[in-house]
């Protein structure tokens, strides 16, 4: 069973740029999560997706930050514009159901420096 | 202040000794998850604990959850180099379905 795949592995822009993230689950999976990690902290939950339904997204800063699944498969998170406290390890995560008690499996993550 | 404590933060062991890492909290938690990071990359799944009390073990690493289900301990035996990363703990409290994270602990193996 393929993994949960992410691109680009890494991307560095400046300030005030734009740029998209893109994700694809574990095939069957409906539930697929969106983190922010800065370094030396735990993972943020920034969007949580149920099929193509959004289920939380109360921590996404949507002023700049928006993301969409579309046909409930892969997904696509955007920043625009980036600022400087940005920088981070951005993870995608699906779990089967998005049940307590369902693990979440995780793809290697992009990581983003804003200059 | 944070919901789930890991401690220590950073630990450095020689190879071919044990360690224990703890994640606890002042809430119940409802499924507890430890996962592996190697630095900057994804999370790799170890194991989940859902009952007070239970044990599990993969290879040399051990996990245990308390009986009263606030906190958490992952053993490893015998350290190798492979081992080496960040380990979190992430857990279900009370009835919000949000995964909540502790901050990590790095280890490093000193050969």
């Amino acid at each position: 069973e393929a993994g949960v795949a992410q691109s680009p592995r890494y991307k560095i822009i400046e300030k005030r740029q734009s740029v998209a993230f893109w994700c694809n689950p574990i095939s069957g999976h409906a539930t697929l999560y969106w983190y922010q990690q800065i370094l030396g902290q735990g993972p943020k939950l920034l969007i949580q997706f149920q099929n193509n339904g959004v289920v939380d997204d109360s921590q996404l800063p949507k002023d700049r930050f928006s993301a969409e699944r579309l046909k409930g498969v892969d997904s696509t998170l955007k920043i625009q514009p980036a600022k400087l406290e940005d920088s981070a390890v951005y993870l995608c995560a699906s779990s089967r159901t998005g049940a307590p008690g369902d693990t979440q499996y995780f793809g290697p993550g992009t990581r983003l420096t804003v200059l | 202040s944070q919901e789930l404590e890991q401690s220590p933060q950073s630990l450095i062991v020689q190879e071919g000794k044990n360690l224990t890492i703890n994640c606890t909290s002042s809430k119940t938690l409802y499924g507890l998850y430890w996962y592996k990071q190697k630095y900057g990359e994804g999370l790799i799944f170890l194991m989940m604990l859902q009952k007070g009390g239970e044990e599990k073990s993969h290879e040399k690493i051990t996990a245990k959850l308390d009986e009263k289900k606030q906190q958490s301990s992952l053993h490893i035996t015998a350290s190798q180099p492979s081992h080496a990363g960040i380990y979190l703990c992430g857990a279900y409290m009370d009835s919000n379905y949000q995964l909540i994270w502790g901050a990590g602990t790095k280890l490093i193996i000193k050969p």
